[in-house]
């Protein structure tokens, strides 16, 4: 079944930088689109950042563009996340999520999630 | 870019259909794939409908999506409602600025 497993949420200071990962199983990886949502505490979702099957088309919601990098290794079957510059209206759960398709053109269309990994930007 | 406007809550009593609405503010609703998501309070989201009216395996068919051209919405409809429905439901697309967008979500109660 497939499995997507966060890691490498934790209390960072503003300013600073974390890398999020997602191991993902059960599934051909390098097949599909791949992407980011996060909520804030109490808060709807919010879709963060999404990458095509083959790593090579990127897009980005306005709020984290020119901050964050979202990545992934197909040999590994691992997404990541690169977060700079982090602010407190970054701190979230971050859902690594499969794209039901490749998302060459960003089409989101989520048919997992995993089980989150709360960032807390905080001084 | 485009809003998806929710209903901030609906409640209904077991047994009943609730119908959750979903408006896009601009650009057809049809251009675009609408999915809906379930989540249950503390745990991660999950997938009930996909591609406007598609059910994952498992979902039940108490489940269904659907569309309205008319009034540039999307819906989802529960029947038979179950104790086990109560949770938030978000629609969600995209658009041709490669943007995914989530409705800011439904809270049901099932009471």
């Amino acid at each position: 079944q497939v499995q997507l497993v966060e890691s490498g949420g934790g209390v960072v200071q503003p300013g600073r930088s974390l890398r999020l990962s997602c191991a993902a199983s059960g599934f051909t990886f390098s097949s599909y689109g791949m992407h980011w949502v996060r909520q804030a505490p109490g808060k709807g979702l919010e879709w963060v950042a999404v990458i095509s099957y083959d790593g090579n088309n990127k897009y980005y919601a306005d709020s984290v563009k020119g901050r964050f990098t979202i990545s992934r290794d197909n040999s590994k079957n691992t997404l990541y996340l690169q977060m700079n510059s982090l602010r407190a209206e970054d701190t979230a759960v971050y859902y690594c999520a499969k794209d039901l398709g490749k998302s060459i053109t960003g089409t989101t269309k989520v048919d997992y999630w995993g089980q989150g990994t709360l960032v807390t930007v905080s001084s | 870019n485009f809003m998806l406007t929710q209903p901030h809550s609906v409640s209904e009593s077991p047994g009943k259909t609730v119908i959750i609405s979903c408006t896009r503010s601009s650009g057809s609703i049809a251009s675009n794939y609408v999915q809906w998501y379930q989540q249950r309070p503390g745990s991660s989201p999950t997938t009930v409908i996909y591609e406007d009216n598609q059910r994952p395996s498992g979902v039940p068919d108490r489940f269904s999506g659907s569309i309205d051209s008319s009034s540039n919405s999307a819906s989802l409809t529960i029947s038979g409602l179950k104790t086990e429905d109560e949770a938030d439901y978000y629609c969600q697309s995209y658009d041709s600025s490669n943007h995914g967008e989530f409705g800011g979500g439904t809270k049901l109660t099932v009471l």
